[in-house]
């Protein structure tokens, strides 16, 4: 079945410091959305990208979807305490419900 | 802005008990997922309904899980009987178009 890899699994940086998770389905993808989840909250919808190549910014956090459509990442540049929390990716195949990947947990020092 | 509910936030039950969770989607959503959250763990899907038809659920587990929504409204997921294992955040999300919106979930213990 569908495989989505992400890792990290978690990363602790000091607050200004940027940071990248990478998310890898293990077949080719329609979209891939990214989800974040606050501590001892539910996922939050972010962004979702649809096109080969396709990159995405949002202030601070820029998205990238690979050229074989099987591969994404997200970057976020000079991390705030904000920032806290578990950033999850979700394939969609077109064929069934996202699945998720396992998540990567971000710890911001002040 | 609209959100999903879900009640009840938290549950305790002890194993071989039955338990129900419940979620009522953002209005107008025909797409209802109920998603099985393991602590550190990325969400797993359960069962998707459309409108009141399930789409899939070949990751439940039938003998003890059952999830229905009678009038492609509401939705109710049963676990009956628990076990230990079972004990997770059982997240309810809808949706109109791909982007999914989440229900704050129900923690569930089982003891």
């Amino acid at each position: 079945g569908q495989q989505v890899m992400q890792i990290p699994q978690y990363q602790h940086v000091q607050e200004g410091e940027d940071f990248t998770t990478y998310c890898n389905s293990s077949t080719t993808l329609s979209n891939i959305q990214w989800y974040k989840q606050r501590p001892g909250g539910h996922p939050v919808f972010l962004i979702q990208l649809v096109k080969s190549g396709e990159v995405k910014k949002q202030k601070r956090l820029t998205f990238q979807f690979g050229e074989a459509k099987k591969n994404s990442s997200l970057h976020i540049t000079a991390t705030q305490t904000t920032d806290v929390g578990t950033y999850f990716c979700a394939a969609d195949t077109g064929r069934r419900a996202l699945t998720f990947g396992s998540g990567t947990r971000l710890q911001v020092q002040p | 802005e609209a959100e999903v509910a879900q009640s009840p936030r938290y549950k305790i039950t002890e194993k071989s008990q039955a338990v129900a969770f419940w979620c009522d989607p953002i209005s107008g959503h025909a797409t209802l997922y109920w998603y099985r959250q393991i602590l550190g763990q990325g969400p797993e899907l359960l069962v998707q309904f459309q409108d009141e038809s399930v789409v899939d659920d070949s990751q439940l587990p039938k003998d003890r899980f059952s999830a229905e929504r009678l009038k492609g409204v509401d939705s109710t997921l049963k676990i009956q009987p628990a076990e230990l294992g079972d004990s997770a955040m059982y997240l309810c999300a809808s949706s109109s178009s791909e982007k999914l919106f989440f229900g704050s979930g129900t923690q569930l213990s089982v003891l």
